[in-house]
């Protein structure tokens, strides 16, 4: 079957553009995570949701993130206004359900502000 | 804060000797923890997990080891294959408070060498 799949896999912007960055989970699982890694650091939790909803945004680091998953299957994370600084590979992962479950991972979405 | 630590960025082991990766945590919530492992380019790929219910959990030639006392976890893997070269990452969740998102430590490279 299927793994958890991330578009694109690259993405190079401009400081100051709009950026939307696709996840595709694991058919079937109900919880999908969105993750942000930096060089040399491990995965940062940015959101989770249960279903459609945003069951937890505390890792979000500002109001120009934000995520949907309006069918409760894909979902888009959506950055606006880029900084450098966002610059990182974003993590998407998936599991059958939220508690006690190892989370499956996409392969990442590497993106560049310049 | 780092509530996750794994103060080794790197272990260089024989092949066929064992690895022992360590990992230490600082939130006494945390309630399940996982290993993932991660090659270049790709997602993080799920090892193996243990609940705070128990001190050990072992699957063919990794085992977890889980030191409540001192908040500390180990993985050993043995014997080692120049396959497992890979960084490792050490992960935590605090399930009936936090949910499940994960907390990950900074990762260690390790290499086996033939």
């Amino acid at each position: 079957g299927a793994g958890v799949s991330q578009t694109p896999s690259n993405k190079v912007t401009e400081k100051g553009k709009y950026v939307e960055l696709r996840c595709d989970p694991i058919s079937g699982h109900t919880a999908l995570y969105w993750y942000r890694q930096s060089l040399g650091q491990g995965p940062e939790f940015l959101i989770y949701f249960q279903g459609t909803g945003a069951a937890d945004d505390s890792g979000l680091p500002n109001d120009r993130f934000f995520a949907v998953r309006p069918e409760g299957s894909v979902s888009t994370l959506k950055i606006q206004r880029t900084e450098r600084g966002d610059s990182a590979v974003y993590l998407c992962a998936s599991s059958p359900r939220g508690s006690y479950n190892e989370q499956f991972f996409g392969p990442g979405t590497r993106l560049t502000v310049l | 804060d780092q509530q996750v630590k794994q103060n080794s960025p790197s272990l260089s082991v024989q092949e066929g000797r064992i690895s022992i990766l360590n990992c230490d945590y600082t939130n006494s919530m945390f309630d399940y923890f996982l290993w993932y492992k991660k090659y270049p380019a790709e997602g993080p790929t799920f090892l193996i997990s243990i609940s705070s219910i128990k001190d050990k959990n072992e699957d063919g030639r990794f085992t977890v080891f889980l030191n409540k006392s001192a908040k500390h976890l180990s993985l050993h893997i043995v014997p080692s294959q120049p396959g497992d070269s890979a960084v490792y990452f050490c992960a935590a969740s605090a399930q009936e408070t936090s949910g499940s998102r994960l907390t990950f430590g900074e990762g260690t490279q390790l290499t086996v060498n033939p």
